[in-house]
């Protein structure tokens, strides 16, 4: 079975720093997306960056990027130049390429920006 | 083009009792999946659906089913309510079952006193 995990319950940030969320996974798929989505306080979730399992580059999206260690089955998201609006809860997900929409999802980060 | 629209955003229920959820998915999407959050369990799979058919299913008792319309709207019904089935229930739409977004709902919030 495929599984996520992040490892920081929490994190807190000074607003402008970088920031860098943790998550590793499990699985047996060579084939498969991964994904960073945030929840702010209105529960609206809302996709950040997506990374493809066939991709070496690294997926990046404004001051969102990511850090994808296929190998190591770690999946990092660096946010840069944090802002207010990032404080949200991120949550690591997972799912197989073809065939299911099933996303496998970590326990979830909560961010705080600092001002 | 409007968003995915959950009804009602805020339900209470009795224990015992049975409820319905619905899911309007974006405008020609066709997979609907739902999902369920808890502060102790985390976000969990329930169902998908794709053209009227479910194609997945979670780990989750016969209690809670679903099902798909030919307009592509779901709903999800929960019968005999349990206190633990309080949760945010989040619904997510995509255009095939092989696209990589999903486009999630704002969720409809079920209280079981």
């Amino acid at each position: 079975a495929q599984t996520v995990t992040q490892s920081q319950p929490e994190m807190s940030v000074q607003e402008a720093e970088t920031v860098t969320l943790s998550c590793t996974y499990d699985t047996s798929e060579s084939d498969y997306y991964l994904f960073w989505y945030k929840q702010p306080p209105s529960r609206q979730m809302i996709l950040v960056i997506r990374q493809e399992a066939y991709k070496q580059q690294n997926a990046t999206e404004n001051r969102f990027s990511v850090n994808f260690q296929k190998a190591a089955k770690s999946f990092s998201l660096k946010i840069s130049d944090s802002q207010l609006g990032d404080a949200a809860m991120y949550f690591c997900a997972y799912r197989i390429r073809q065939g299911a929409q099933k996303l496998v999802f970590g326990q979830g980060t909560r961010l705080t920006i600092n001002p | 083009k409007a968003g995915v629209t959950q009804t009602p955003r805020y339900l209470i229920k009795t224990r015992g009792q049975q409820v319905t959820l619905s899911c309007s998915p974006i405008s020609g999407h066709r997979s609907v999946s739902w999902y369920q959050q808890t502060p102790g369990q985390g976000l969990q799979f329930l169902f998908e659906y794709f053209s009227e058919t479910q194609r997945n299913k979670g780990n989750f008792p016969g209690r809670f089913s679903g099902r798909q319309f030919s307009n592509s709207r779901s709903e999800m019904n929960v019968s005999t309510l349990e206190l633990g089935d309080s949760a945010l229930y989040l619904c997510a739409s995509s255009l095939r079952t092989d696209s990589y977004e999903q486009y999630f709902g704002p969720g409809t919030r079920l209280t079981v006193t």
